[in-house]
């Protein structure tokens, strides 16, 4: 299987912050990727697929990057609901294998 | 807005079977080309892909979990299951069902609010 490393495992951040968020393939996966937002007690949601590609909804302050091994997610300007935990997928190979994710803590 | 909804007993005792329900509402689970998943989460192994299955019926299952998941969809009933055979404690997780874009696109669009399920020893 693919394994994915996120890193920082914890974010201590300020609210109007820019936040940068590592995710590292242990292969190529192209840009087979995928971003969730998870809150306490709830499911995932979806936020960014194929890299780079915005979900319908979701804000224009969450983007995507990065190709091959390495990718990013970034908040440009950290809200409120943002404080939550932060997952990559990778989707290139079967089985999708998601990181450990981070976890955004108000500062 | 197309919505899921697992269902199942939130206890299930070691060596037996665990079987859960997705049920989909306010939409079509056969009048497309999504897929339909089922993933778990626990603080062991985080978030864990268990497997899909297709409108026809076609499945995929994670091989770690050795032959011991079945996925199934009843498209008159709008609704997937599954059944994950001689569980033990390290299945107790968080288990969400979900919706995959299509055949090759094998992230997760839309999910369930998820259950919890306990093994019992």
């Amino acid at each position: 299987d693919i394994q994915m490393t996120q890193s920082p495992s914890t974010l201590s951040a300020s609210v109007g912050d820019r936040v940068t968020i590592t995710c590292r393939a242990s292969q190529s996966i192209i840009s087979w990727l995928a971003w969730y937002q998870q809150r306490p007690g709830k499911a995932p949601n979806l936020l960014i697929y194929e890299a780079s590609t915005l979900e319908s909804g979701v804000p224009s302050r969450f983007s995507g990057s990065g190709s091959g091994t390495e990718f990013t997610l970034t908040i440009s300007s950290l809200q409120p609901d943002d404080f939550a935990t932060y997952y990559c997928q990778q989707y290139h190979s079967s089985p999708g294998t998601f990181g450990q994710g981070t976890k955004v803590e108000i500062k | 807005q197309l919505q899921l909804q697992e269902s199942g007993p939130g206890v299930v005792k070691s060596s037996e079977t665990l079987s859960l329900t997705c049920i989909v509402s306010s939409g079509s689970i056969s009048s497309s080309t999504y897929y339909w998943g089922w993933i778990r989460q626990s603080p062991a192994k985080g978030l864990e892909w268990i497997g899909s299955v297709s409108k026809s019926g076609s499945t995929y299952s994670n091989p770690s979990l050795k032959g011991r998941v079945f996925i199934s969809i009843d498209t008159s009933k709008t609704q997937f299951s599954l059944r994950l055979t001689s569980v033990t404690a390290a299945d107790t997780a968080v288990y969400f069902c979900a919706r995959l874009p299509g055949s090759s696109t094998w992230y997760f669009d839309l999910w369930g609010r998820g259950t919890l399920v306990t093994v019992s020893s």
